[in-house]
């Protein structure tokens, strides 16, 4: 398995720019996330889904969308790109078990710079 | 004031060190995760309890619910293990096993 997979690795975009963060995992986990990690602080949740064709807001979601069609894939669309979007976002799933908690597994992060 | 605390902020050891992380929260949890971050930015799971202990190798989670606190420890410690150890907590509040994450603590381990 490949896990949870993210493309690109790193990006350059100028402001007001538009990009889509690919995500993908292979592990048939119901619940993915995003989350952006800046310099010192701990992991922002943007969204997150409990599964295909549900999505929600997590902490900082202004800027940001995200759909998901497939258990699979789960794209986070900038719009409008602005240098406060500067960060490294970390794509996630989990299983859904009874207990309504699991391990998170993470994918590798993108980095991305907006000038 | 963050639901996640971590302490040390930053933690410098001699390899073979004892070593200590703290965690503190202020919510109800349904679990408490510890992760490791390493030097080129991967994270991955180490740990994740809702009471008690728990051990692998090296390292050693504890979990004191009614005093919303936790800690990692590593034994032996050794160069490989220098990396951002980051704990984070399931509220029970929240749906969809979602997260709250501390800041996470940096441990450089010195050969």
């Amino acid at each position: 398995n490949a896990g949870v997979t993210q493309t690109p690795k790193f990006r350059i975009l100028k402001i007001g720019q538009s990009m889509t963060l690919q995500c993908a995992q292979d592990m048939n986990h119901n619940y993915m996330y995003w989350y952006r990690q800046d310099p010192g602080m701990g992991l922002k949740l943007i969204y997150y889904s409990v599964g295909a064709g549900i999505t929600d807001k997590g902490e900082v979601p202004n800027g940001y969308n995200v759909s998901r069609s497939t258990t699979e894939d789960f794209p986070l669309r900038l719009e409008l790109a602005a240098p406060s979007q500067t960060s490294v976002y970390f794509c996630a799933s989990s299983p859904r078990t009874s207990g309504g908690w699991e391990t998170q597994y993470f994918g590798p992060g993108t980095r991305l710079l907006v000038l | 004031k963050n639901e996640v605390e971590q302490s040390p902020q930053n933690l410098t050891a001699q390899e073979g060190e004892f070593i200590t992380i703290n965690c503190s929260y202020s919510v109800g949890i349904s679990a408490l995760h510890w992760l490791q971050q390493h030097p080129g930015g991967g994270i991955v799971s180490l740990f994740m309890l809702s009471s008690g202990k728990k051990k692998h190798g090296r390292l050693i989670a504890t979990i004191n619910i009614q005093e919303k606190h936790s800690s990692l420890h590593i034994t032996a410690s050794h160069p490989r293990d220098s990396a951002v150890y980051i704990c984070a907590v399931s509220p029970t509040e929240t749906s969809g096993s979602r997260l709250t994450f501390g800041e996470g603590t940096q441990l450089t381990v010195n050969p």
